[in-house]
């Protein structure tokens, strides 16, 4: 049950794209479609952005976006404003019915 | 709406017990999976615990494995979490979240369990 590899930080001006990695191996992200992100701000529950690898709960705007190639997915956000700093994790089923988080990726935006 | 709110959380003494709620509603609770998700403060996101929709299949993160016991009550729409044999390490905001095919989706509020004496 080791975390899920994630970049410490990412950051990008108003307007700019930013893509968040998540790192894991074939007996999670690899090896199942229940890759998921969530976005969270301070002091508040996380929020469910992208399910399933790249779909988009109603009400999450499509500039958030996800995919997956082997054992990394990935979160990409485009056209970034203010409101988007925040934390995001990855989250993956790992089998077994057990499941692991990402380390957690801070996002500036400058 | 749907709606998820922790409580049972506070302040217990190394070794000690304690046992946390999550109140559902706006949702056929048992209906689905559920999970706790813990949050040290100021660190990532780490997963708990897993139910089923009956209570009859449980699943636990290593680090919990054996001191705490996760259960539900469909009738009355609570999930529980009973922590025992507290060790420092496990102070964090436990939160309560809704599965969806295999993914947290909604999640509550939170509760602060810290261990100290």
């Amino acid at each position: 049950q080791s975390a899920l590899t994630q970049p410490r930080s990412v950051s990008g001006s108003p307007g700019q794209s930013v893509t968040i990695s998540c790192t894991g191996t074939s007996s999670d992200v690899g090896g199942y479609n229940y890759v998921s992100w969530y976005q969270q701000h301070p002091g508040k529950a996380p929020k469910l952005m992208i399910s399933d690898v790249s779909k988009r709960p109603s009400g999450v705007p499509d500039r958030f976006s996800g995919s997956k190639s082997g054992n990394t997915a990935s979160l990409s956000i485009s056209g970034l404003q203010a409101e988007d700093e925040a934390d995001y994790y990855c989250c993956s089923y790992a089998g077994s019915y057990t499941w692991v988080f990402g380390g957690g990726t801070k996002l500036t935006v400058l | 709406e749907v709606q998820l709110v922790e409580s049972g959380g506070g302040l217990v003494q190394p070794g000690g017990s304690l046992r946390l709620s999550c109140a559902a509603s706006g949702f056929t609770f048992s209906s689905y999976w559920m999970h706790w998700v813990r949050q040290a403060p100021g660190k990532g996101l780490l997963w708990v615990s897993r139910i089923d929709s009956d209570g009859s299949s449980t699943s636990y993160a290593d680090s919990v494995k054996g001191r705490f016991i996760i259960s539900r009550d469909n009738a009355k729409k609570t999930l529980y979490l009973q922590m025992n044999s507290l060790r420092a390490e496990d102070t964090a905001v436990y939160y309560c979240a809704r599965d969806s095919y295999y993914q947290p989706d909604r999640w509550g509020q939170g509760t602060l369990v810290t261990v100290s004496s």
